[in-house]
C-alpha cells in the first residue's frame, strides 16, 4: 500500500528491555521524522532524517536510537525501556519544497502506543 | 533554536461562534509555518500553510513577524471542527536539513 505504515501498532514492553519501532513510506521523501506525543506536551520530536545516512537529534532524543540505511525506513529504537517512554509514537515523512526549505506538507502514520511497564 | 508555543491547552466555544486558536514562534530566520489538524481516531494531517496563502474548512492564518504568530481563525465554529490543532515551524534548510517542530497542541471542543 502506498503511504506511510508504522509497526507495531501497539507494544507492551518490560522496563529495560530493548524495542524498535518501525516506519516505512513509499514516496521516497527525502524527510524522515519521530515524534512522541503526551499529554500536555504535544508532539515533541525525537529524531529526524533529511536523507539516507543523515540523521540528528531533536528535543528529546535520549534513550533513543535511529538509523536510515534506506530511503524509505527510519525505524526507531529504544535501548532501555523505561516508564518515561510509555507514550504514543508518530512517524512522519515530507519532502523538500521548490525553495530548497522545508516548505511541504508532511505526512503521519497511524501511530504507535508503546506501554513500558 | 526553534519553538513553537499555544498557551491554550483548550479552547471550547458555542457553534457558530468565532474561534482563534493562539500560536507563538521563536525562530531567528525565515520560518515556515504551519496549522496540523487531528481529528479523533483520525491521523495527524496539514490543514494549511503560510506560504500558500489560502483557506481550508473556513479557516485562515496570517503570519505576524512583528509579534512573531500566526493566529489560526475561523468567524463561524462548527461541531465538525472539534479536534485538536497544533501549530508547527520549519526553519531555513541546514546541513542536516531541517526539524519540523510542533506547539503542545490546543483541544478545540465546538458544543452545540
Amino acid at each position: 500500500d502506498a503511504g506511510i505504515t508504522q509497526s507495531p501498532r501497539y507494544k507492551i514492553t518490560e522496563t529495560g528491555r530493548q524495542v524498535t519501532l518501525m516506519c516505512h513510506q513509499t514516496w521516497s521523501h527525502s524527510y524522515m521524522f519521530w515524534y512522541r506525543q503526551d499529554l500536555g506536551h504535544g508532539l515533541r520530536l525525537i529524531y529526524y532524517s533529511a536523507a539516507a545516512d543523515i540523521t540528528d537529534k531533536g528535543e528529546v532524543p535520549d534513550g533513543y536510537v535511529v538509523s536510515r540505511s534506506k530511503t524509505e525506513n527510519f525505524p526507531l529504537t529504544l535501548e532501555s525501556a523505561t516508564r518515561s517512554q510509555t507514550s504514543v509514537y508518530f512517524c512522519a515523512s515530507s519532502e523538500i519544497g521548490r525553495t530548497g526549505n522545508m516548505n511541504t506538507e508532511a505526512f503521519f502514520g497511524q501511530g504507535t502506543r508503546l506501554t513500558v511497564v | 533554536a526553534q519553538r513553537v508555543t499555544q498557551p491554550e491547552k483548550l479552547l471550547s466555544v458555542f457553534k457558530g461562534a468565532p474561534v482563534e486558536l493562539k500560536c507563538n514562534y521563536s525562530y531567528s530566520g525565515s520560518p515556515e509555518l504551519f496549522w496540523y489538524v487531528q481529528y479523533s481516531r483520525q491521523r495527524l494531517q496539514l490543514l494549511l500553510r503560510h506560504i500558500s496563502r489560502e483557506s481550508i474548512k473556513g479557516f485562515t492564518a496570517d503570519l505576524n513577524k512583528g509579534e512573531t504568530s500566526f493566529h489560526l481563525k475561523k468567524p463561524f465554529a462548527q461541531e465538525e471542527d472539534s479536534a485538536m490543532y497544533y501549530c508547527a515551524l520549519s526553519g531555513q534548510v541546514g546541513w542536516y536539513g531541517n526539524k519540523l517542530v510542533f506547539g503542545a497542541g490546543t483541544i478545540l471542543r465546538v458544543k452545540s
